[in-house]
């Protein structure tokens, strides 16, 4: 059974400019779950998705969006970047959504300069 | 806001020994209780995970709960060079809530 699929595995973009990941959920999983990894503050929940509705949503601005697509896959937008947004994204997928451990894809490495 | 609260690190133990990680959480109505492992530069990979009060055991590993303490640990036996990474805790209130991940332990096991 494939993993989750992230991509790009790295980006590097500009201050202002905006950018999109994208995730693949192990196939079956109906939830995906994206998460910011800094080295200062840990996992910090950003979304969670779960048949095309947003079912949760983290402490995050407004420049943070996602959505997902009726085959599950989903992606995540940021825009207007800021140099704070420089982070390791990870999106993890689950099956049940009751009690189901996440499992986490490779993540995109953002980096904004 | 619910908090999930682990000693940073880094935890040193010598190859062979018992690696013990703590992990302490704020909301009392916590139900999952997930530990994961992260290699420096990798993704999480799922360790255990524990729901009820009490001692699970897979291989190596053993994780405890402590609901009225609301604490959570994992031991790992015969600790290895290979174990040496960031270990994370998650905790869930219900199926309907997100995973809240403390900021890790960094282990280090010494051969």
């Amino acid at each position: 059974k494939a993993g989750v699929t992230q991509t790009p595995r790295y980006l590097i973009k500009t201050r202002g400019q905006q950018v999109t990941l994208s995730c693949s959920p192990i196939s079956g999983h109906r939830s995906v779950s994206w998460y910011q990894q800094t080295p200062g503050q840990g996992l910090q929940f950003l979304f969670e998705y779960f048949s095309e509705t947003q079912r949760n949503k983290g402490n995050f601005p407004g420049r943070f969006s996602g959505r997902q697509f009726s085959n599950s896959r989903s992606e995540m937008n940021v825009s207007t970047l800021e140099l704070g947004d420089s982070a390791l994204y990870l999106c993890a997928s689950r099956g049940r959504v009751e009690d189901s451990p996440l499992h986490f894809g490779n993540g995109t490495r953002l980096t904004v300069t | 806001q619910k908090e999930v609260e682990q000693n940073s690190g880094p935890l040193s133990v010598p190859e062979g020994a018992i690696a013990s990680l703590n992990c302490t959480y704020s909301d009392r109505g916590s139900q999952s209780f997930f530990w994961y492992r992260q290699y420096s530069g990798k993704s999480p990979e799922l360790i255990m995970f524990i729901y009820s009060n009490g001692d699970k055991e897979d291989g190596r590993f053993t994780a405890q709960l402590n609901k009225a303490s609301q604490y959570v640990s994992l031991l790992i036996r015969d600790s290895q060079p290979s174990d040496s990474a960031t270990y994370l805790c998650a905790v869930e209130n219900s199926g309907n809530t997100p995973l809240v991940f403390g900021k890790g332990t960094r282990l280090s096991v010494i051969a």
